[in-house]
């Protein structure tokens, strides 16, 4: 069985300062996805990124960066320069080969103006 | 860029009554999933369907639910007599083939009175 950790429930934040997002996972298969939702208060999903467990490399699309380190079974999320438009639950997901999500329990993102 | 689409966003329902949630995938999609949030809490799986029938359904997922593709377009999950702790939002996601990502639907808020 596979299982997600998002030990923040809560973070605030003043607008401009970087916001990083701890994610913890668990899983013996040696094939997996991970993912990153987002969920603003209106209550849809939104993909954010995703990393397969054979990609190690770290990325920065935008002021999105990731670190995803499988020594510790983390994928943690960085969000540079957060803007109040940034405020939402953030989710990290997990999936196998049978492609069903397993979500963390999410973190909620306050950023103050 | 093509979407998910759930219908209706708000469904406001009498205990013991039987509710239909209705989702269009996108369309050169295969697989189709429904999850469910309570709220506060984490996204859970619910179902996948794929090649016209289940591939996996969770705990949550007991005789009260069915899921159909009726026509070849849309993706309905059934509740057969609802209960209270029914409420909940519902999202329906779909994706491609291969390891392509989950692409969700803005959801349904299920309230059950």
């Amino acid at each position: 069985a596979q299982k997600v950790t998002q030990a923040q429930t809560e973070i605030s934040v003043v607008e401009k300062e970087d916001v990083t997002l701890d994610c913890v996972y668990e899983t013996r298969d040696t094939t997996y996805y991970l993912f990153w939702y987002k969920q603003p208060p209106s209550g849809e999903l939104v993909f954010l990124i995703r990393r397969n467990s054979f990609d190690e490399q770290n990325e920065i699309s935008g002021r999105y960066s990731w670190n995803f380190q499988k020594s510790t079974s983390s994928f943690n999320f960085t969000i540079t320069a957060s803007q109040v438009v940034d405020s939402a639950v953030y989710f990290c997901a997990l999936t196998l080969n049978d492609y069903k999500l397993s979500f963390g329990a999410g973190t909620t993102v306050t950023v103050r103006a | 860029e093509p979407e998910v689409t759930q219908t209706p966003s708000h469904q406001v329902t009498q205990m013991g009554q039987e509710v239909i949630l209705r989702c269009v995938p996108i369309s050169n999609h295969l697989y189709f999933y429904w999850y469910r949030q309570i709220l506060g809490q984490k996204v859970e799986f619910l179902v996948s369907f794929y090649n016209n029938e289940i591939s996996e359904k969770s705990e949550i997922f007991d005789d009260q639910f069915s899921v159909e593709r009726p026509d070849g377009s849309n993706f309905t999950l059934k509740i057969r007599s609802t209960k209270l702790e029914d409420s909940a939002m519902y999202f329906c996601a779909s994706r491609s083939y291969g390891d392509q990502p989950q692409h969700f639907g803005d959801g349904t808020r299920l309230s059950i009175l």
